[in-house]
């Protein structure tokens, strides 16, 4: 039983770059989110998918944030024209559908940004 | 506005005896409650849940107690063991599902 994998594992860029990062939720869940994760504090919300659909968005995600999943399969998280604050653990959970499904975590892309 | 609070950053308990962790909320339309689990370097892993028509919910050595009248669920941890050493959140979900964590409580467990 495979769970949900992302990569990388671990990201450092410079400010100002741009960064992408993937998530490969569990197969047959249709419900795929984004969260992130600042030290001391828990995972915060980011962005929600039914299959390919993106549904719901945080107002954490500027406009510099941008996700997308193709097919409702993996999901890509990319972040342009990086910043400091964008430190953090991105997080990427998914569900199946219907109830309350508990949504399964990935291990998370720690970036930094320098 | 924090929705779920945990306001004990930290606990320590002996090996073998009861770990007990607090989680706040402030909507009394939260209708599903959730504790994960969250050890260095990996990802939260869901532990227990209880909806709010239940007072307990109970899964071996976990029960989760809700108060509604209070606004506050608990999660207790019997006997509590070295490998349950790890961050705690209590979470409840939105309109999409998409959760609403808590700042947690880091369990250590004295051997």
């Amino acid at each position: 039983d495979t769970g949900v994998s992302q990569d990388p594992r671990h990201k450092i860029t410079k400010r100002g770059q741009n960064v992408t990062f993937r998530c490969d939720p569990i197969s047959e869940h249709n419900r795929l989110y984004w969260y992130r994760q600042t030290l001391g504090q828990g995972p915060e919300f980011l962005t929600y998918f039914q299959n390919e659909a993106q549904l719901e968005k945080s107002r954490l995600l500027s406009d510099r944030f941008s996700a997308e999943r193709p097919k409702g399969s993996f999901s890509t998280l990319e972040i342009q024209r990086t910043e400091q604050g964008d430190s953090a653990m991105y997080l990427c959970a998914s569900s199946k559908t219907g109830g309350n499904q508990p949504q399964h975590f990935g291990d998370g892309t720690r970036l930094s940004i320098l | 506005d924090q929705q779920v609070k945990q306001n004990s950053p930290s606990l320590s308990v002996q090996e073998g005896r009861i770990s007990i962790l607090n989680c706040d909320y402030t909507n009394s339309m939260f209708d599903y409650f959730l504790w994960y689990k969250k050890y260095p370097a990996e990802g939260p892993t869901f532990l227990i849940s209880i909806s709010s028509i239940k007072d307990k919910n109970e899964d071996g050595r976990f029960t989760v107690f809700l108060n509604k009248s209070a606004k506050h669920l608990s999660l207790h941890i019997v006997p509590s063991q070295p490998g349950d050493s790890a961050v705690y959140f209590c979470a409840v979900p939105g309109s999409a599902r998409q959760l609403t964590f808590g700042s947690g409580t880091q369990l250590t467990v004295l051997p």
